[in-house]
């Protein structure tokens, strides 16, 4: 059965800190790597990733995916109150575009 | 461009009364639609997908149906709702063989 595991679960930190989002997985057939940033409803989309060791960028939210080791960083750098969200994970695999989610790691930034 | 919607936005139903929430989505043709069901806290569990009309499979059995009687409208059914039907409704779409699906505002479903 495929799997996705994200950590923390959840994060409280201040305006302006740096944060790390981690996400593992174990699927068979690996396509791609999917972040999602999910406020109040509907998840909007942020990255994909197909290749190892290739940064994507995005003003102050960066990925990267580590295939050899089965697991992608989200970071956000000078962390804002509208960073407040839960960011999902999401791996594809096999056929018609399916994707297994992670549980989220649910992050708030206080003043 | 792409645009998808979902109605209703909240419902709430007694346990045994039937389902139905609609999604439809304008500005693509033939595209992969998804159903995902997300309990509180939780992330998103894939319910149905479906890559064309009258074409649908699922991945974890239970007492909910879809169709898909038109190429852009993907509906959820249930003859008897439980309790643990609960939960919110997203439904999404991707075109061919991209990965990036696109949501919609979701159904938030109460059954007492």
């Amino acid at each position: 059965e495929d799997k996705v595991v994200q950590s923390p679960l959840s994060l409280v930190v201040h305006e302006g800190d740096t944060v790390t989002l981690n996400c593992s997985y174990e699927v068979t057939n690996f396509r791609s790597l999917l972040w999602y940033k999910q406020e109040k409803k509907a998840p909007t989309f942020l990255f994909m990733l197909t290749s190892s060791g290739i940064e994507k960028k995005s003003g102050r939210l960066s990925s990267i995916l580590d295939k050899k080791e089965l697991f992608s960083i989200l970071n956000i750098t000078a962390t804002q109150t509208g960073d407040s969200a839960i960011y999902l994970c999401a791996v594809g695999t096999g056929t018609a575009s399916k994707l297994t989610f992670g549980t989220g790691t649910r992050l708030q930034v206080t003043l | 461009s792409q645009t998808i919607h979902q109605w209703p936005a909240t419902l709430v139903q007694p346990v045994g009364s039937p389902l139905s929430l609609e999604c439809t989505v304008e500005g693509t043709s033939n595209p992969n639609l998804y159903w995902y069901r997300q309990a509180a806290g939780r992330g998103l569990q894939l319910l149905f997908y479906s890559v064309g009309i009258g074409q649908i499979s699922s991945e974890v059995p239970q007492n909910l149906s879809a169709s898909r009687p038109q190429d852009r409208q993907f509906i959820l059914s249930s003859k008897k709702l439980l309790l643990s039907d609960s939960g919110f409704y997203l439904c999404a779409w991707s075109v061919g063989q991209y990965y990036e699906q696109y949501f919609g505002p979701g159904t938030r479903l109460t059954v007492t």
